[in-house]
């Protein structure tokens, strides 16, 4: 079947502008996550969501991040205000409930000038 | 502080020979590991896992042994091939600290196979 995708798979943006990555899990998939890799760097947590709910936001890095979930399964993570500092691969990931292994998309690499 | 470590930057080995991936971790409250590949400008693939209460799990060419009283674990990789060649992520997880299921990940060791 499908994997996870993610759109777009390159965003370059200019300093201060507001960004959206979207993600789309895995049918069926009820948990679902966000990471980030900065350059050189291993894979960072950012949110978790366990259907629309995100009960674990506690790797987003600022207030400038957000992330939002609908109908269970297409999500969104939102930068406001773009930082050079946010430069990364944004990655999601789904997981079939009541299972360990986490499947991730091909990743949203931003480049904040 | 880095709960997951992977001291190897990099590693090279020759076609046919045996890799060896390391990973060492200072939580002892994870229960579950995890083995990603990564190739460029992709997102990592699952390879294999392991649950604490095992100390290996074989899945073809890919072993993974863990060492809970060393808090380490391994991946071989036998007999290697050339399009083995990527980035290995090791990635742990614990069900005592936090039902979420997240990740851990260590920073990842470049494996290169050369024909």
């Amino acid at each position: 079947g499908a994997g996870v995708s993610q759109s777009p798979s390159n965003k370059v943006t200019e300093k201060g502008k507001d960004v959206e990555l979207r993600c789309d899990p895995i049918s069926g998939h009820t948990a679902l996550y966000w990471y980030r890799q900065s350059l050189g760097q291993g894979l960072e947590f950012l949110i978790y969501f366990q259907g629309n709910s995100a009960p674990d936001k506690s790797g987003l890095p600022s207030d400038r991040f957000s992330a939002e979930r609908t109908g269970g399964s297409v999500s969104t993570l939102t930068i406001q205000r773009t930082q050079q500092e946010d430069s990364a691969v944004y990655l999601c990931a789904s997981r079939l409930r009541a299972t360990e292994t986490q499947y991730f998309g091909p990743g949203t690499r931003l480049l904040v000038l | 502080d880095q709960q997951v470590k992977q001291n190897s930057p990099s590693l090279s080995v020759q076609e046919g020979r045996i890799s060896i991936l390391n990973c060492d971790y200072t939580n002892s409250m994870f229960d579950y590991f995890l083995w990603y590949k990564k190739y460029p400008a992709e997102g990592p693939t699952f390879l294999i896992s392991i649950s604490s209460i095992k100390d290996k799990n074989e899945d073809g060419r890919f072993t993974v042994f863990l060492n809970k009283s060393a808090k380490h674990l391994s991946l071989h990789i036998v007999p290697s091939q050339p399009g083995d060649s990527a980035v290995y992520f090791c990635a742990a997880s614990s069900a005592y600290t936090s039902n979420t299921g997240k990740l851990i990940f260590g920073q990842g060791t470049t494996l290169q196979v050369k024909p």
